[in-house]
């Protein structure tokens, strides 16, 4: 697609429940990031993937998150038994390979979805 | 660790004039990439300028303009004739620049920019 496409844009959820976030990146970027964005704070580092695979999770917060990225396109960010500190903005950006971000093409981030745990 | 610290929560210009955004940042590294982006209520980060660290100019884009200190490790944005369009959350951004590097952007918490008619 011609940019970052993430979904849905909104999403309110009761505690306890099962989030998926989706983010569709542009077509032929094989790296792809995925940030959170809390109330008041700049955006913090959650996991990247080169292609499909996602070689470090350290930064996922706990084990309630998850994510994976089929056909080196549309990845998916997991929450389960989602608690109200997970409220925040997710962000996805994709880039054409790891170290081309700071290239002509850059990061190109998707409007994030906006997640709110009741 | 990489850190980027943006020390000016809120800051407030008038149109036409010109502001200074601060961000200081700390890594150990001597090769790397600074960035300040911009993200309107739309929550889109858009990318405002970019420097490499390896360049002693000061990169520019139009208004934009940025006064890098490598030594002092800061990384200032400078935003000239101030439009109204200009108003929103601006981040510092740090992106190590090596072989084995995630490429994953380090953020600041950000500056509220607002811009008064």
């Amino acid at each position: 697609g011609a940019g970052v496409s993430q979904s849905p844009s909104n999403k309110v959820t009761e505690k306890g429940k099962d989030v998926e976030l989706r983010c569709d990146p542009i077509s032929g970027h094989t790296a792809l990031y995925w940030y959170r964005q809390s109330l008041g704070q700049g955006l913090e580092f959650l996991i990247y993937f080169q292609g499909n695979s996602a070689p470090d999770k350290s930064g996922l917060p706990s084990d309630r998150f998850s994510a994976e990225r089929t056909g080196g396109s549309v990845s998916t960010l997991t929450i389960q038994r989602t608690q109200q500190e997970d409220s925040a903005v997710y962000l996805c950006a994709s880039s054409l390979a790891l170290l081309t971000g700071v290239t002509n093409y850059g990061y190109t981030f998707g409007s994030g979805t906006r997640l709110t745990v009741v | 660790a990489q850190t980027v610290t943006q020390s000016q929560p809120e800051m407030s210009v008038q149109e036409a004039e010109t502001v200074t955004l601060s961000c200081t940042y700390d890594t150990s590294e001597s090769d790397y990439y600074l960035f300040w982006y911009k993200q309107p209520p739309s929550r889109q980060m858009i990318l405002v300028i970019r420097q490499e660290a390896y360049k002693q100019q000061n990169a520019t884009e139009n208004r934009f303009s940025v006064n890098f200190q490598k030594a002092a490790k800061s990384f200032s944005l400078k935003i000239s004739d101030s439009q109204l369009g200009d108003a929103a959350m601006y981040f510092c951004a740090y992106r190590a620049n090596y072989g084995g590097s995630q490429g994953n952007l380090i953020f600041g918490k950000g500056t509220k920019l607002s811009v008064k008619p």
